[in-house]
């Protein structure tokens, strides 16, 4: 596709259980950016991935939350053992250059 | 510590009019600095964006004005319409502390254009 895709749109889940949301970004783009924003709030960065660099994970907010880029395309981020204060709408954008992030759709979190 | 403000958290104005939104941070230096338009439900999407030797640039009925020295970024619409109803967020790259710069993004301002 020529836009960045994230899967699934919607989760919702049991509190307590892992969940894995998934970004596709836009072939070719070397910089992946992982953001969480929650209702009526600003977006809040969780971690970023360049090229064959190490991530920046220095915004992840316990270490419950992880994320790997294989092949310097798809990322995953998983949350382990999830709480009710991680519904929020998680976002993925990638960039070839750092001069625009393109943004998938995101996908809206419920724990229940 | 770094911070970006956006000084509305909402802004009504009248079709026809110019909206005006400001973007403060403090404790940066950042090479540029963008503008991005969120619909409910949907992922940012970019609109702009200037760097710190430029003062102003243009886009359709857009125009930003970045003054290093106040450390404040205008972002105007003129002429504006219904249609530009939405959020409006600066984002500026921020030494993260962990040997990179990362896209740092305001809070954002709702934008309603009354008809």
């Amino acid at each position: 596709g020529a836009g960045v895709s994230q899967s699934p749109s919607n989760k919702v889940t049991e509190k307590g259980k892992d969940v894995e949301l998934r970004c596709d970004p836009i072939s070719g783009h070397t910089a992946l950016y992982w953001y969480r924003q929650s209702l009526g709030q600003g977006l809040e960065f969780l971690i970023y991935f360049q090229g064959n660099s190490a991530p920046d994970k220095s915004g992840l907010p316990s270490d419950r939350f992880s994320a790997e880029r294989t092949g310097g395309s798809v990322s995953t981020l998983t949350i382990q053992r999830t709480q009710q204060e991680d519904s929020a709408v998680y976002l993925c954008a990638s960039s070839p250059d750092l001069n625009e992030a393109f943004f998938g759709q995101g996908t809206r979190l419920t724990v229940v | 510590s770094q911070k970006i403000e956006q000084n509305s958290e909402a802004l009504n104005i009248q079709e026809g009019k110019t909206a005006t939104l400001t973007c403060n941070y403090t404790n940066y230096s950042p090479a540029y600095l963008q503008w991005y338009r969120q619909d409910p439900g949907r992922g940012p999407v970019f609109l702009l964006l200037i760097r710190e030797n430029e003062k102003e640039k243009r886009k359709e009925r857009l125009k930003v004005t970045f003054d290093t020295t106040l450390k404040q970024s205008l972002f105007h619409i003129t002429a504006s319409q219904p249609a530009d109803s939405a959020t409006y967020l600066c984002a500026l790259p921020a030494y993260s502390g962990a040997g990179s710069y990362q896209l740092t993004f305001g809070k954002g301002t709702k934008l309603s254009v009354i008809p």
